[in-house]
């Protein structure tokens, strides 16, 4: 079964910084699915950023960033210029290609101090 | 505008007292699940439906019922509420193809079984 660990339960970060977020996966998959879903106090889960296991080049969208090293399972997301909205609770996720589950590490909690 | 929709998204009520939280996704999604998340644990996939007439359990689908008569919709059933089941649900719906995987989230529905 795959797992999903997130080390970090809470972090803190000032406005304008670059923090990272760490999450490490366990699988004997080769073709998967990686995901990082904020869910902001509102509680709505919203993607960040998608990655797809046999792709090389690291995803971005905007201010986010993924650094994933497969050989090592780990899939660490970078947010730079931090934002008083980026403040939320970040959930890595795992899915398998034609897979049923999204397994969902247990979260970190961002806050962005002014 | 492409969503899911939970209702109710909060709901307090006494243990034994059968209750139904309904889901409903507009964007054609073969694939619905349901999940609970609870502090430290993330989120934990309860049931899930490939298509019409097609369910399966997740990880902890005991004291849960689901069915699937229709695509859209995806109803989470607690025949017998208790005080264990007092969590945070969401239902989430994705395209069942390849080259996919993003999951779609409702809003969220807040339980409290006293």
């Amino acid at each position: 079964a795959q797992t999903v660990t997130q080390s970090q339960p809470e972090m803190s970060v000032q406005e304008a910084e670059t923090v990272t977020l760490s999450c490490t996966y366990d699988t004997s998959e080769s073709n998967y699915y990686l995901f990082w879903y904020k869910q902001p106090p509102s509680r709505q889960m919203i993607l960040v950023i998608r990655q797809e296991a046999y792709k090389q080049q690291n995803a971005t969208e905007n201010r986010f960033s993924v650094n994933f090293q497969k050989a090592a399972k780990s899939f660490s997301l970078k947010i730079s210029d931090s934002q008083l909205g980026d403040t939320a609770m970040y959930f890595c996720a795992f899915m398998m290609i034609y897979g049923q589950n999204f397994v969902f590490g247990p979260g970190t909690r961002l806050s962005v101090l002014p | 505008e492409a969503q899911v929709t939970q209702n109710p998204r909060y709901l307090i009520t006494v243990t034994g007292k059968k209750l139904t939280v309904t889901c409903s996704q507009n964007m054609n999604h073969e694939y619905m699940s349901w999940y609970r998340q609870d502090p430290g644990l993330g989120l934990r996939q309860i049931y899930y439906s490939m298509n019409v007439e097609v369910t399966d359990k997740g990880d902890v689908p005991e004291g849960y019922k689901v069915s699937r008569k229709e695509k859209r919709n995806f109803p989470l059933i607690l025949e017998s509420p208790s005080p264990n089941q007092t969590s945070l649900y969401f239902c989430a719906s994705r395209s069942a193809g390849y080259r996919t995987g993003e999951l779609f989230f409702g809003e969220g529905s807040r339980l409290t079984v006293l």
